[in-house]
Parts: C-alpha cells; sequence; structure tokens
C-alpha cells in the first residue's frame, strides 16, 4: 500500500529553471495538496485540489502552478525557480469529509535553488 | 492572521514523560490537532481534540486544552526512542485542510 508518493526526492535547480513535482495517491482521495517547509516555520499551503480538473490558490501560491488531470495525480511546477523558493515541498491528499479533515503526506521533495 | 506557535527544541530521558506546548491566537479555532514528522518521512496525524473538550487520552498520548489561554499541550508518557521526531501543533475553525494553520514544530530528542 503505496499511499502518497512524491517524485522527485532531491532536486537542485539553477535559477531561472523549471520543474515539475509529481504527486500521486493511490487511496482514492479526493483532495490533494502542496505544502512547502522552511526551517522555523510551520508548513503552508501553496495550492489545492477539491477534485480531478480543479485546483485553487493557497496562502503561498506566487511562482508556482498546479494541474490535477487525472483523479490520482497532483503536480506542482515552477516555470523559473527563484532561490526563495528553495524549501522542502510535501504533497497531501484526503478523502472528502465535511469536517476533522484526516491528511495523509508523501515523505518530501529537498529543492535547492541556487 | 492565525498563528501557532511552539518551542523549537525539547529533550527528555528514556521513559520520563514529554510534555511539548502549543499556543494559537485563533479563537475560533474548533479542530486541534497534532502531526509527528519522522526523519526522512512525511506528517502523521498522531491525535486531534475539538475544542469543547479538556482532555482526550490515546494509550500514551494525553492532550490537555486549556480554551481559555488558548493553550495546547500533548503529553507522551514513558517516552521511548522511537518518540524521537519533530512535533506540530495545527489548528483548523472548520476542521478543513484548507483552513489548517501549523506551528514551526518541536524537535523532541530522546536520550537513552
Amino acid at each position: 500500500n503505496a499511499g502518497v508518493t512524491q517524485t522527485p526526492k532531491f532536486r537542485v535547480l539553477k535559477t531561472g529553471q523549471s520543474m515539475t513535482l509529481l504527486c500521486a495517491q493511490d487511496m482514492n482521495h479526493e483532495y490533494m495538496y502542496w505544502y512547502r517547509q522552511d526551517p522555523g516555520m510551520g508548513l503552508r499551503l501553496i495550492h489545492y485540489s477539491v477534485g480531478e480538473g480543479t485546483t485553487a490558490k493557497g496562502e503561498v501560491p506566487d511562482g508556482y502552478n498546479v494541474s490535477r488531470l487525472k483523479k490520482q495525480n497532483f503536480l506542482l511546477g515552477l516555470e523559473s525557480a527563484a532561490p526563495s523558493q528553495t524549501s522542502v515541498y510535501f504533497c497531501a491528499s484526503s478523502p472528502i469529509r465535511a469536517t476533522n479533515e484526516k491528511l495523509f503526506f508523501g515523505s518530501g521533495t529537498q529543492l535547492s535553488v541556487l | 492572521g492565525e498563528d501557532v506557535e511552539q518551542s523549537l527544541f525539547l529533550s527528555v530521558r528514556e521513559g520520563d514523560s514529554s510534555v511539548i506546548n502549543c499556543t494559537y491566537t485563533d479563537s475560533s479555532s474548533t479542530y486541534l490537532y497534532w502531526y509527528k514528522q519522522e526523519p526522512g518521512a512525511g506528517l502523521q496525524l498522531l491525535t486531534y481534540i475539538f475544542s469543547n473538550m479538556d482532555m482526550k487520552q490515546d494509550q500514551r498520548l494525553t492532550v490537555l486544552l486549556n480554551k481559555k489561554d488558548k493553550h495546547l499541550s500533548l503529553r507522551i508518557a514513558d517516552t521511548q526512542t522511537g518518540d524521537s521526531a519533530i512535533y506540530f501543533c495545527a489548528e483548523s475553525p472548520s476542521g478543513s485542510a484548507r483552513q489548517l494553520t501549523f506551528g514551526s514544530g518541536t524537535q523532541l530528542t530522546v536520550l537513552p
């Protein structure tokens, strides 16, 4: 039972390069989320999706784009990477619940932008 | 905006109790959570408490909520080396992850 899988686990980019982070879940969850985790700070929501074909902005969406073409996949794109985007990125998913949503997290992607 | 604060580090001896503290500012917080992050892994939900509760116990874990002071604590009894991890406090007024605010995490180190 894989749960939430993120690829790649590590990546180093040069400023201005682009890349896509892939999140895949095998639990048939409706909701998916992308967070970033910076030292000394809690996780901050970048973008989220409440179903296939839908996306919405979170707390810190600037510089990122997302797509949810298939229910099981949620892609996070950086079109022109900046050093400020150096962070650990976590994907999470959850089943539909009206309240008390339970998140299932991937193991993270460490991204460094030089 | 909403803020959730935790101390950054805590060290305890194996077998002792650990108490991890959290304060929050949002008076409409209804759902309060504790997540655990082990090295190289994502966060896992440990436990949660509703704002109409004062205490919740789950095996070695006890969650205490002081709503008046907006203070949440997680007590781990008989702390083991496997409990070494980062513990995140989080709150949501609705229980929706879209409104979830995380603290910065407390690194718990269990010494033999």
